[in-house]
């Protein structure tokens, strides 16, 4: 099973900073890797697939990239609405597909 | 506008088994491969199956092979996770999801907004 690791646990920051998450994984797994967003008391919500594809109706203020291990997601000017929890997710070898452990953005 | 909507969560005996249900609606349901994924405090997010949009291929993560199984019926729009013989450590919030794929391609892209399964007695 490949495991995802995520940093930092949290991230303190104010509006309108520039947030950047860590995703690690413990083998290849090329650019097969989603990063969500999770509100509380929410879904999770899909916002990049393949390291760097934005999905459906996502801000451009949101990008990933990364390819092999190590991966990262940007925010580069942060909204209110975007503190919550982010995980990564690597669809490149199952069963199973695996989650990093989140990283929680919040207001500094 | 395409939405999945879970039903079915309950509390239950250690043992016991508990049937989920996931409607989906707004898109073309019989063509799209479907995952339950679950999330608890202690562990995250857990993929736990996916079955083709035939129904014909799935899969489970080993936890759960033998005591958990997915189904649909592509008439009634609906999604299945037949539960059996819980455990305490079943408890969590379980989430339907639509992969972009006729089986499985891997990234969700649309959630359901989860049902509440406790083990407890």
């Amino acid at each position: 099973e490949i495991v995802m690791t995520q940093s930092p646990d949290t991230l303190s920051l104010s509006p309108g900073e520039r947030a950047s998450l860590s995703c690690r994984a413990s083998q290849n797994v090329n650019r097969n890797v989603a990063w969500y967003q999770q509100r509380p008391g929410q879904a999770p919500r899909l916002l990049i697939h393949h390291a760097s594809n934005r999905a459906t109706g996502v801000p451009a203020r949101f990008s990933g990239g990364g390819s092999g291990t190590e991966f990262t997601l940007t925010i580069a000017s942060l909204q209110s609405e975007d503190f919550a929890v982010y995980y990564c997710q690597q669809f490149h070898n199952w069963p199973p597909w695996t989650f990093g452990q989140g990283t929680k953005v919040e207001i500094k | 506008q395409a939405r999945l909507v879970e039903s079915g969560g309950d509390v239950v005996q250690p043992g016991k088994s508990l049937r989920l249900s996931c409607v989906g609606s707004g898109f073309t349901f019989s063509e799209s491969g479907l995952h339950w994924v679950r999330q608890t405090p202690g562990k995250g997010l857990e993929w736990l199956a996916v079955i083709s949009n035939d129904g014909n291929s799935r899969d489970y993560r080993d936890s759960v092979k033998g005591r958990f199984t997915i189904s649909r019926d592509n008439l009634k729009n609906t999604l299945y996770l037949q539960m059996t013989n819980l455990r305490p450590d079943d408890t969590a919030m379980y989430f339907c999801a639509k992969d972009p794929a006729r089986y499985n391609y891997g990234h969700l892209p649309l959630w359901g907004q989860g049902t509440l399964v406790t083990v407890s007695s």
